[in-house]
């Protein structure tokens, strides 16, 4: 069983700023890291699945990298818009147990 | 339309009952995994399951039992042992392939005991 922690578990920015937040795991026996977002009142959905270190996805404004040396994954939003508010979960491996999460409100 | 459904998606329960939550997917999945949900907090596993007729406890596993006997079918059932579960459970099903399972949710249910 692998330990994957968020942080922070909840951030509050203004329509228009970039942020980002993190994702940690053991380095060792890794394989996979999921990212999903989950936006209230719908189910979560995927956005990236990352395996190799130094990769680093992109969909629309929002972008990941992979450390998988040192245990850890950033997920960056450019820009943010309200649209963007949501709980960020990551999960590593194939056991798929999740974060913590980390939940973004984006103000207008 | 492939997808995974969840029923019921409001279930009200008394103390003492067992209540069984039903998953079905026609997306020809291997894997299939319960989680529980609740307030403020993040997806906790319950059960998880790979292949017909076989199941792995999940982290919180107490007080739940599941059954796969089918490929497209994941029921849990929650029991009397269950000491606190009013929660918003959800499941999801993945093929199984390493760093290629991505998960595909349900829209989950929410338990309430009275």
């Amino acid at each position: 069983i692998l330990n994957v922690e968020q942080s922070p578990q909840s951030l509050h920015v203004q329509e228009g700023d970039s942020t980002n937040f993190t994702c940690s795991f053991p380095s060792s026996n890794f394989y996979a890291l999921h990212w999903y977002r989950w936006e209230t009142a719908k189910s979560p959905e995927a956005l990236f699945v990352m395996t190799l270190n130094g990769d680093e996805k992109k969909k629309g404004r929002i972008s990941a990298t992979l450390n998988t040396k040192e245990g850890y994954s950033y997920l960056y939003i450019k820009g943010s818009q309200p649209e963007d508010s949501a709980t960020y979960l990551c999960a590593v491996n194939n056991d798929m147990r999740f974060g913590a999460g980390t939940r973004l409100t984006v103000k207008p | 339309d492939g997808g995974i459904t969840q029923s019921p998606k409001y279930l009200f329960r008394k103390e003492g009952q067992n209540v069984t939550l039903s998953c079905e997917q026609n997306l020809n999945h291997d894997a299939m995994y319960w989680y529980r949900q609740d307030p403020g907090q993040g997806l906790r596993l319950i059960y998880y399951s790979q292949i017909v007729n076989d199941f792995q406890k999940g982290d919180i596993a107490e007080g739940y039992s599941v059954s796969r006997e089918k490929k497209e079918s994941f029921p849990l059932t929650v029991t009397s042992a269950q000491k606190n579960p009013t929660a918003f459970y959800l499941c999801a099903s993945s093929i199984l392939r390493l760093g290629a399972n991505v998960l595909t949710f349900g829209a989950g249910s929410r338990l309430t005991v009275l």
